[in-house]
């Protein structure tokens, strides 16, 4: 059965300093995707990140970059020069059978609560 | 730009009572819409999700029911709310494609009294 995992219930981190948020996956498919949000206190979910499972390269976006290892299925997201501002919770998400328009679900981790120190 | 909006806010309803939440897209056409609701402290679960004018798919068995009236709107709505329909519920879009990203409204918390 698809499923994430988030073992972090929470973490710091000092302001400026890089930190790696930890994401495993199961899934029997070859074609999946991985996604990461952020959500604030105010609740709304903020896509970071994308990576698929036949991409090559580790995605990265800004600050965000995807630590992707298919034969271990992980894919952690780590933010480099930590601000303030990205203190919130994070989930990683995985969607399976990759398929054009296919409008399929998203499973959620629990989620990480990351906070920034000045 | 694409946007999408979620109503209301917040929401304090007793047991028994209806519900009806709405959500619409601006910016884009034949959206896949969403609906997913999150616990407190938890992650996200799919409800319902459209890919087209009265199309819908449910997720999970419960009381609560969608719909998909015109292209952009996105309906969840309740006959008779349970306290456990409490929690936080969120509507999303994608524009299909092989990615398929899911971006999220503002959601709408649901007390049920």
């Amino acid at each position: 059965a698809q499923k994430i995992t988030q073992t972090q219930p929470g973490m710091f981190v000092q302001e400026k300093e890089a930190v790696t948020l930890d994401c495993t996956y199961d899934t029997s498919d070859q074609s999946y995707g991985l996604f990461w949000y952020k959500q604030p206190s105010s609740g709304e979910m903020i896509f970071l990140i994308y990576q698929g499972s036949y991409d090559e390269q580790n995605a990265t976006e800004g600050r965000y970059s995807l630590n992707f290892q298919k034969a271990r299925k992980s894919a952690n997201l780590v933010i480099s020069a930590s601000q303030l501002g990205d203190s919130a919770m994070y989930f990683c998400a995985m969607r399976e059978s990759l398929s054009y328009n296919q409008g399929g679900k998203l499973i959620f981790g629990q989620g990480t609560e990351l906070s920034v120190k000045p | 730009s694409q946007t999408i909006h979620q109503w209301p806010a917040t929401l304090v309803q007793p047991v028994g009572s209806p519900l009806s939440l709405e959500c619409t897209v601006e910016g884009t056409s034949n959206p896949n819409l969403y609906w997913y609701r999150q616990a407190a402290g938890r992650g996200l679960q799919l409800l319902f999700y459209s890919v087209g004018i009265g199309q819908i798919s449910s997720e999970v068995p419960q009381n609560l029911s969608a719909s998909r009236p015109q292209d952009r709107q996105f309906i969840l709505s309740s006959k008779k709310l349970l306290l456990s329909d409490s929690g936080f519920y969120l509507c999303a879009w994608s524009v299909g494609g092989f990615t398929d990203t899911q971006y999220f409204g503002p959601g709408t918390r649901l007390t049920v009294l």
